[in-house]
């Protein structure tokens, strides 16, 4: 089965501009998670999308945005980049929401994103 | 803040045994413990869950004492591609992955 999948992998930008990051999650799997790693912070939730709705979000700026298909491919959209959103941004997946911790999250190998 | 509280680092030898503990007091009563294994600049990865006794899998062993107030998370013959930072949380914890300190683990020649 593969895994999860993140496109693309590498990205640059530049201050103001706006980018889009794709999951495509393990398939049979509808749980998607977005998660920003960066050496300062370590790794914080960004939002958990399931069955295309949003279930929880963490404490980001709506300038950090998702959504997520019929198909559960999620996608998550940073608008007016700033120099601090530089970071690796991670996808996980599961077959259901977390819950207590009973759903395994299998994570994908991040979008590196560069803000120049 | 994370649930869990783990020793910083640790340091082994390959193809010792590595044994992690953790302690989580304030387990509730639903709440299941799962290990995390994390490289620089890579996302967790995954090692094994449980809820009580043991559990063992292809990579590790969990073994988890009757009161459920810690976990020891057992490496059999670690070798240098098992120096990483493991993570031990449970319950709700685990679905935003709040980690605490994490161990560090050091595996030498």
């Amino acid at each position: 089965k593969a895994g999860v999948t993140q496109t693309p992998r590498y990205l640059i930008k530049t201050r103001g501009q706006q980018v889009t990051l794709s999951c495509s999650p393990i398939s049979g799997h509808r749980s998607v998670s977005w998660y920003q790693q960066t050496p300062g912070q370590g790794l914080q939730f960004l939002f958990e999308y399931f069955s295309e709705t949003q279930r929880n979000k963490g404490n980001f700026p709506g300038r950090f945005s998702g959504r997520q298909f019929s198909n559960s491919r999620s996608e998550m959209n940073v608008s007016t980049l700033e120099l601090g959103d530089s970071a690796l941004y991670l996808c996980a997946s599961s077959s259901h929401p977390p819950s207590g911790g009973l759903e395994t999250q299998y994570f994908g190998p991040g979008t590196r994103l560069l803000v120049l | 803040l994370a649930k869990t509280t783990q020793p910083i680092s640790m340091d082994s030898y390959e193809g010792q045994e590595v044994n992690i503990t953790c302690s989580h007091n304030n387990i509730a009563t639903n709440d299941y413990i799962t290990w995390y294994q994390q490289f620089p600049s890579q996302g967790p990865r995954f090692i094994i869950q449980g809820y009580k006794t043991k559990v063992t899998n292809e990579v590790a062993s969990l073994f988890i004492p009757a009161d459920r107030k810690s976990s020891t998370l057992s490496l059999p013959r670690v070798s240098l591609s098992d120096t990483a930072v493991y993570y031990c949380l449970v319950g709700e914890d685990t679905d935003k992955l709040i980690f605490g300190t994490g161990t560090r683990l050091q595996v030498f020649p």
